[in-house]
C-alpha cells in the first residue's frame, strides 16, 4: 500500500509562471490536507479537500492559489504567477474519513514539493 | 488564536544518552490533542506520538515518552537511548477537538553524537 505521493519533488519557477503540486492520496484515503513549510518555519495549513469538494481554505490566500480534488486523479494545489515568496516546500496528508473527533486517527504525510521561485 | 511554541531550535544528545524537547501552547479550549512529529533529511513527516489533553496519563511509544503539564500548557517529548535514526527536525503540534486544522511549532533540530 503505497503511501501519499507527491510529485514533483522538487520544481523549479520563473517569477511569473504557473506551478502545479499534485498528491495521490493513500489508497482509500478521501480527505486531502495542503501544508506549507517555510524556511525556519512550521508547517501552516492551507487547505482541506474531499473529493471534488472544498472544505476549509480559510489557510489558502485569497488570491493566485487554488486547489482541487477531483473525482478521478490526484489532487493538485496551483499557483498563478509566483513570486519569490512562494518558494517554500509544500505538503500534501490524507486521512480516510473526516478527522472531527476522529482525531486519533494519523494523518498520512507525503515527502513535499519542494518549489523554488526564480 | 491557537499558537505553539518550540524555544529549542537546536538541540544534542549523545547516543545512548536522553533528551528533552520543549513545547509550549496557547488555547483557550478544553479538549484537544498534541503531537510530536519528526521530520528527517528525507522530508517526511513521521508521527512520533500523540496525546489527549482529557488523559492525565502521559503518552508512552517505546523510547519516546511526553511530559504533559495541562495547567502549564507544557508538551514536552523525552528521548531515551538516543540512537542515530532519531536525528531529524522535531515538530509541535497541537489540534482542537474538533476541525482539521493542525497547529505547528518551528521545529527542534536534534543532532545525535555517537
Amino acid at each position: 500500500n503505497a503511501g501519499v505521493m507527491q510529485n514533483p519533488r522538487h520544481l523549479v519557477r520563473r517569477r511569473g509562471q504557473e506551478a502545479r503540486l499534485r498528491c495521490s492520496p493513500m489508497k482509500g484515503h478521501s480527505h486531502v490536507y495542503w501544508y506549507r513549510q517555510l524556511p525556519e518555519e512550521g508547517l501552516k495549513f492551507m487547505v482541506y479537500l474531499q473529493k471534488e469538494n472544498i472544505i476549509d481554505e480559510s489557510g489558502m490566500p485569497k488570491e493566485r492559489f487554488s486547489a482541487e480534488f477531483p473525482k478521478e486523479g490526484p489532487s493538485i494545489l496551483r499557483i498563478q504567477q509566483v513570486v519569490r515568496g512562494d518558494s517554500a516546500a509544500y505538503f500534501c496528508a490524507s486521512s480516510p474519513r473526516d478527522r472531527g473527533r476522529q482525531a486519533n486517527e494519523k494523518l498520512f504525510f507525503g515527502s513535499g514539493t519542494q518549489l523554488s521561485v526564480l | 488564536a491557537q499558537t505553539v511554541t518550540q524555544s529549542q531550535p537546536e538541540m544534542s544528545v549523545q547516543e545512548a544518552e536522553t533528551v528533552t524537547l520543549s513545547c509550549t501552547y496557547d488555547t483557550s479550549e478544553s479538549d484537544y490533542y498534541l503531537f510530536w512529529y519528526k521530520q528527517p533529511p528525507s522530508r517526511q513527516m513521521i508521527l512520533v506520538i500523540r496525546q489527549e489533553a482529557y488523559k492525565q496519563q502521559n503518552a508512552t511509544e517505546n523510547r519516546f515518552s511526553v511530559n504533559f503539564q495541562k495547567a502549564a500548557k507544557s508538551f514536552s517529548l523525552k528521548i531515551s537511548d538516543s540512537q542515530l535514526g532519531d536525528a531529524a527536525m522535531y515538530f509541535c503540534a497541537y489540534r482542537r477537538d474538533t476541525g482539521n486544522q493542525f497547529y505547528f511549532g518551528t521545529g527542534t533540530s536534534l543532532t545525535v553524537i555517537p
